[in-house]
């Protein structure tokens, strides 16, 4: 199957820092995702990019999609405690099949 | 409330025994799907369905089944269960092909002994 790497794996930070992780594909995708999952419970959607370089926010998030298509981004800015969780970039080219990214952890010390 | 429910929340069983973990959705949607989650790997996509009677293998269908015989329901089924079965899974549904917006359940922890 098509590996999506994320970086970095884990992160502490203090609250009221921003927040920048990424994903990397071997392959193009036409959709890239980012999900958050809390402890416990199953990964809600976060933000959804359609377009190679396009930049989109939802509050205090911002993601990008790569211009080659094989990567994106997601920033958070001014960190909260309620931002800990595991976020995951996900890529689709048919909107049926998707592929996850391996995680990325995010511990906020307040 | 819109919502997606597996049952059950968790399972230990042992290798070989057939058990099926249900997943119903109330949201009237046409697509949904299956994943596993491991440590390190992520979500790994096992089976999705776009509507009633239409089923297609994901990344991972190995030593799974599943039936789409109604709108609301998607049973994942595991005929002779291994220890690397042992995960956490989810269902999800959307609207449709080509909605990427899932609706995730909350997980079931299967351990296979």
């Amino acid at each position: 199957g098509q590996q999506l790497n994320q970086s970095p794996q884990s992160m502490f930070i203090q609250e009221g820092e921003d927040v920048s992780m990424n994903c990397t594909s071997s392959s193009i995708f036409n959709t890239w995702l980012w999900y958050k999952q809390d402890p416990g419970e199953g990964p809600v959607l976060l933000i959804a990019l359609y377009k190679a370089g396009e930049l989109t926010s939802n509050g205090r998030l911002t993601a990008q999609f790569g211009i080659t298509r094989k990567d994106s981004f997601l920033n958070i800015s001014a960190s909260i405690p309620s931002d800990v969780g595991i976020y995951f970039c996900a890529g689709s080219n048919t909107g049926n099949q998707f592929y996850f990214g391996t995680g990325t952890s995010l511990t906020v010390i307040p | 409330e819109a919502q997606v429910t597996q049952n059950p929340r968790y399972l230990i069983t042992v290798t070989g025994k057939k058990l099926t973990v249900t997943c119903s959705q109330n949201m009237n949607h046409e697509y949904m799907s299956w994943y596993r989650q491991d440590p390190g790997l992520g979500l790994r996509q096992i089976y999705y369905s776009m509507n009633v009677e239409v089923t297609d293998k994901g990344d991972v269908p190995e030593g799974y089944k599943v039936s789409r015989k109604e709108k609301r329901n998607f049973p994942l089924i595991l005929e002779s269960p291994s220890p690397n079965q042992t995960s956490l899974y989810f269902c999800a549904s959307s609207l449709g092909a080509g909605t990427v917006e899932q609706y995730f359940g909350p997980g079931t922890r299967l351990t296979v002994t």
